[in-house]
């Protein structure tokens, strides 16, 4: 199975800050890694695709980006709604493993 | 508007059965692969399983293989888990997700809790 690590696990931010996750795969995934987002009490929602495109409806404040093995999902100024946990998921082989997620908490 | 709303956790002791139901609408259910993923508390998700539209093919995760069972009703726009022999480590919340032909998850239920303890 393929692993996708996470880092960092947590991490504490203000609004108006730019963020960076990221997330790294354990072999070649080429670019099918793909972002949900987590809101508590909710389930993950999509996010971007295929390493740096945003699905439908996502703010532009959203951004992915790749090289190699490693992957980051960027959040250029954050809103209050975006306080929530992120996860990693690659869909290059089955089975399509997660990450184990990175929690964005306010300041 | 595409719908789907998971139905059937609860409480069931250790090497009990349990079933979840999802209802699905706002789409050509037919169409679709569909999936049950769980998380189990404080974890990243997990895909469980996966049937194709026409309910021919289907994936197992190890963890699960010999005794969940995913199925479908095209006609009732429904998707079902069977769950026997559950263990404690099944505990945390099944949700459906709608898989669309890129293997995204696009489209998820509200999820249901399904707690295995004695």
């Amino acid at each position: 199975d393929i692993q996708m690590t996470q880092s960092p696990s947590s991490l504490s931010a203000s609004v108006g800050d730019r963020v960076t996750l990221t997330c790294r795969a354990n072999q070649t995934i080429r670019t099918y890694l793909n972002w949900y987002q987590q809101r508590p009490g909710k389930a993950p929602k999509l996010l971007i695709y295929a390493a740096s495109t945003l699905q439908s409806g996502v703010p532009s404040r959203f951004s992915g980006g790749a090289s190699g093995t490693d992957f980051t999902l960027t959040i250029s100024s954050l809103q209050a709604e975006d306080f929530a946990t992120y996860y990693c998921q690659q869909s290059y082989s089955t089975p399509r493993t997660f990450g184990q997620g990175t929690k964005v908490e306010i300041k | 508007q595409e719908h789907l709303v998971e139905s059937g956790g609860g409480l069931v002791k250790p090497g009990g059965s349990l079933s979840l139901s999802c209802a699905a609408s706002g789409f050509t259910f037919s169409d679709y692969y569909m999936s049950w993923i769980r998380q189990a508390p404080g974890k990243g998700p997990e895909w469980v399983s996966y049937i194709s539209g026409s309910g021919t093919t289907t994936y197992y995760a190890d963890s699960v293989k010999g005794r969940f069972t995913i199925s479908r009703d095209n006609a009732k726009k429904s998707l079902y888990l069977q769950m026997s022999s559950l263990r404690a480590d099944d505990t945390g919340v099944y949700y459906c997700a709608r898989v669309d032909l890129h293997w995204l998850l696009d489209h998820w239920g509200q999820g249901t809790l399904v707690t295995v303890s004695s």
